[in-house]
């Protein structure tokens, strides 16, 4: 079955530190994966799209990595603000041939509370 | 850009009434899709549309129908509500055919079935 694990859960860190959120998958055929930002209330925002020839892509103060060998991702947040407080949610597109639309596979999320 | 809109922001529902939750978006997507979102579950598909006119089932399509009349709509109607249905809905729309097929969200419809 087709899974995305994502650990931890939740996790509190103090503004300015950084730190790494992990992602686990078994989805096959692999297209791509993705980080979203979610902030309470809203919608989930892209951070950043990495397909299977991409070991890592930067946005700003976030940085994904990927492993496609040992289906493992990581997304890591430097010098952490206030606004990072939301869950980060890894997804993992399923690949399908035939031009239907790629299966998106979403991950629980990772809940992240920057506190002052 | 206003992106994706929906309507409303949140609503109560009687179990057993119908609602329709409305989604638009302006960016001329030819997709668009509606997830549930629930505690600690993923995001899950409930239908989407590849294209204006067509429509097809998502992961948990059972109680809930769409219609696609043109690319910036895509109405999901609860034709007879139940308490399971509680839920957080999201609109998402892309464009249809590129390798990213990256979506975009609305700000989420929050309904709550009693």
């Amino acid at each position: 079955k087709n899974q995305v694990e994502q650990s931890p859960q939740s996790l509190i860190i103090l503004e300015g530190k950084n730190c790494t959120l992990q992602c686990n998958y078994t989805v096959s055929p692999f297209s791509n994966l993705r980080w979203y930002k979610q902030d309470t209330g809203r919608g989930p925002v892209s951070l950043t799209i990495m397909t299977f020839s991409e070991n890592t892509k930067s946005n700003g103060r976030y940085t994904a990595t990927l492993d496609a060998d040992t289906k493992q991702s990581s997304l890591h947040i430097t010098a952490s603000q206030l606004s990072d407080s939301a869950s980060y949610i890894c997804v993992v597109s399923e690949k399908n041939y035939g031009g239907a639309t790629n299966k998106l596979i979403f991950g629980t999320g990772t809940l992240l509370a920057v506190q002052p | 850009t206003a992106g994706i809109t929906q309507a409303p922001t949140s609503q109560i529902l009687a179990a057993g009434r119908s609602m329709t939750l409305r989604c638009t978006q302006d960016m001329r997507h030819n997709a668009m899709y509606w997830y549930r979102q629930d505690l600690g579950l993923g995001l899950r598909l409930i239908h989407y549309s590849n294209t204006a006119g067509t429509t097809g089932k998502g992961e948990v399509p059972d109680g809930y129908s769409v219609s696609r009349a043109n690319t910036d709509d895509f109405p999901l109607t609860l034709a007879s509500a139940v308490p399971s249905q509680t839920s957080v809905y999201f609109c998402a729309s892309s464009d249809y055919g590129t390798g990213y097929n990256e979506q975009f969200f609305g700000p989420g419809t929050r309904l709550t079935v009693l």
